[in-house]
Formats: C-alpha cells, sequence, structure tokens
C-alpha cells in the first residue's frame, strides 16, 4: 500500500534554532501533502496544505513565516519549524491523498528546550 | 462549516465487553467517513470508512455503517481485546478539490484484562 515514511521521529532542539522534518511517499507520488500538529489529548489541527510545485495554503491562525512547507517533488514535502520555541513542543504528523483516502506518516515528536 | 462530533472519553472497557464511540457530523453534499486509530506511540491508521449513505465498513472486528438519516457513523465492536486500547479518531473527508479531513477530538480506549 501507499507508504509516507516520516523522519524523524522524535527530535530535541534548543530554542531559537530551526528543526526541519521530512516526509517521503515512498511508492507513489503525493501530488497533495496535509500537515498536522496534534497536542497531548487533542485531535489533529491542520495546519496547511500543500500541493507540488506551489505555495502552500495555511489554515487560519498558522504563521506561514514560522512553519515553512516545501513540496518541491511529488515524493518529498518537508516543515520546518524556525526560531523554535517550548510551545511549539507538539505531534507533528503529515499526510498524502491516496486512492482510497488518506495515509499518515508515523509522526515526529517535537521537543522544544 | 463542517464538523465532526466524537463522544468524550476515556472509555474503560474489560476484555470481551461490547464497545460503542458514537460519531455524528454536519457537512454539506455528500461526504466520506472515516475511523482513524492510534496505538499508543505510532502513528494514525485507517481502521474503516464509507463513502456513501448505509455503506458498512469494517475491519479487525470493528463496524461503523454511515447513517445520512441521524448523521452519524457509530464505531462498534462485538468483543474488545487488550490490543484494542488506543485512541480513535472519527472524521470526515470535504468535497471539493483539496477534500480536506475533519476530525473529532478522538475518543481513547482502554480495555483491561
Amino acid at each position: 500500500g501507499a507508504v509516507v515514511s516520516q523522519h524523524p521521529s522524535r527530535v530535541i532542539c534548543k530554542s531559537g534554532t530551526s528543526v526541519k522534518i521530512e516526509c517521503r511517499s515512498l511508492d507513489f507520488q503525493a501530488t497533495t501533502m496535509f500537515w498536522y500538529r496534534q497536542f497531548p489529548k487533542q485531535s489533529l489541527m491542520l495546519m496547511a496544505t500543500s500541493n507540488e510545485g506551489s505555495k502552500a495554503t495555511y489554515e487560519q491562525g498558522v504563521e506561514k513565516d514560522k512553519f515553512l512547507i516545501n513540496h518541491a517533488s511529488l515524493t518529498l514535502s518537508t516543515l520546518t519549524v524556525t526560531s523554535a520555541h517550548p510551545e511549539d513542543s507538539s505531534f507533528y504528523i503529515c499526510s498524502a491523498r491516496v486512492q482510497y483516502g488518506y495515509t499518515f506518516g508515523s509522526g515526529t515528536r517535537l521537543t522544544v528546550v | 462549516g463542517n464538523s465532526v462530533t466524537q463522544m468524550e472519553g476515556p472509555v474503560t472497557l474489560s476484555e470481551e465487553a461490547f464497545l460503542t464511540i458514537n460519531c455524528t457530523y454536519t457537512a454539506t453534499g455528500y461526504p466520506s467517513l472515516f475511523w482513524y486509530v492510534q496505538y499508543p506511540g505510532e502513528g494514525l491508521q485507517l481502521l474503516l470508512k464509507a463513502t456513501k449513505a448505509d455503506d458498512k465498513g469494517s475491519n479487525k472486528g470493528f463496524e461503523a455503517t454511515y447513517r445520512k438519516e441521524t448523521t452519524s457513523f457509530h464505531l462498534e465492536k462485538g468483543s474488545v481485546q487488550v490490543s484494542d486500547s488506543a485512541v480513535y479518531f472519527c472524521a470526515l473527508s470535504e468535497t471539493g478539490n483539496n477534500r480536506k479531513l475533519i476530525w473529532g477530538l478522538g475518543t481513547s480506549l482502554a480495555v483491561n484484562p
């Protein structure tokens, strides 16, 4: 089946640094990638939708300059959290639309100290 | 706008008990409906789905029927196991070009031996 590989699974970074999260579609072409954030014991919050070769569409309230999304190829989308702060600590998940619905990456646990 | 309302957890059951997790939705058009499961420490996995009214999705002993008259998609399992302990998310897929997912808040299920 369609698999999205997300890396890293866990990352700890210092406040003020930037962190890049990668999602690769292994056996299909991901035209559209969704990026979610999940707070503890809460649902997924859609941050942005990216289409290959064009600018991402951000949801209301999501800072596009802080959460940089790049979808330069049909198999790779990246989310860069710039100048990370402790409040950015969260679980980030990517998702691609496939024929039967959606497939998800395994998520990245970001801890900013 | 479209929304998903899911019963609050946590739900705690004994092994072999009957499970129901309620999910209702509001949507324009004819959305597809999904149940996703998130096991501890893992990413999201599609559990089952239904794409039109009266469809029944089923997988691993879980079932849910797309009820347009009651705008519901309740998840049921006749006999739960300890290994079913996880967080369950109800979601709907909007119609249109991007067809993003709208999520319920998730219901945590703990099954005791």
